[in-house]
């Protein structure tokens, strides 16, 4: 069963428009990380994420992690092309280290 | 300051041959992970090591597979008689130590196996 399902799988944007995906868990979140991956390239770390209601953000991209430390968005504004690829969220989901991670959410920019 | 580096990028082997995959983690990062990326698939997680101890194999199979993080050189991940089933991109993660710290990932090993 997967652990923590992404939403939209997949989502097409125009340039300079605001998008947002998410990341939700049936199970309390012991940290939560997101990663942008390209197509046959490594995971660049985002962000992490550990107490409820926290909320980070980093040049034009914006995570939160709900109260109940079960769901993430994340928020990006005024898309550029460069923020194209598959966003994959990870989880500690029973703090043994062991990062479980969505299928991701694959993000089109359209100059 | 080097992230995590991996090697080979690409490998290619017949069935039955054996393939082995390193990962030198960042500078003072002492705790290795290994993960397995599936075509249609999300990334599973494989096995977790310290310098010389195995501290999670619950991910790994349970034949053909196995890992270790010697005091001195890279981790090594081994696949004894590769199976087209194998084929797949392997990442290694390293972090500073274990509680809930980053993992941060190397830029993978894609085996591919003919």
């Amino acid at each position: 069963s997967q652990e923590l399902e992404q939403s939209p799988q997949s989502l097409i944007v125009q340039e300079g428009k605001n998008l947002t995906i998410n990341c939700t868990s049936s199970k309390t979140l012991y940290g939560l990380y997101w990663y942008k991956q390209k197509y046959g390239e490594g995971l660049i770390f985002l962000m992490m994420l550990q107490k409820g209601g926290e909320e980070k953000s980093h040049e034009k991209i914006t995570a939160k992690l709900d109260e109940k430390k079960q769901q993430s968005s994340l928020h990006i504004t005024a898309s550029q092309p460069s923020h194209a690829g598959i966003y994959l969220c990870g989880a500690d989901i029973d703090g043994n280290n062991r990062l479980a991670f969505g299928k991701g959410n694959q993000v089109v920019v359209i100059p | 300051n080097a992230g995590v580096m991996q090697n080979p990028r690409h490998l290619v082997r017949r069935r039955g041959q054996e393939a082995r995959l390193r990962c030198s983690p960042m500078k003072g990062h002492s705790h290795v992970y290994w993960y397995r990326q599936l075509p249609e698939e999300g990334l599973k997680f494989m096995v977790y090591l310290q310098k010389e101890n195995i501290i999670d194999e619950s991910g790994m199979p349970k034949e053909r597979f196995s890992a270790e993080f010697p005091k001195e050189g890279p981790s090594i991940l081994r696949i004894q008689q590769v199976v087209r089933g194998d084929s797949a991109a392997y990442f290694c993660a390293s972090s500073p130590a274990s509680r809930v710290e980053t993992q941060y990932f190397g830029p993978g090993t894609r085996l591919l196996v003919l």
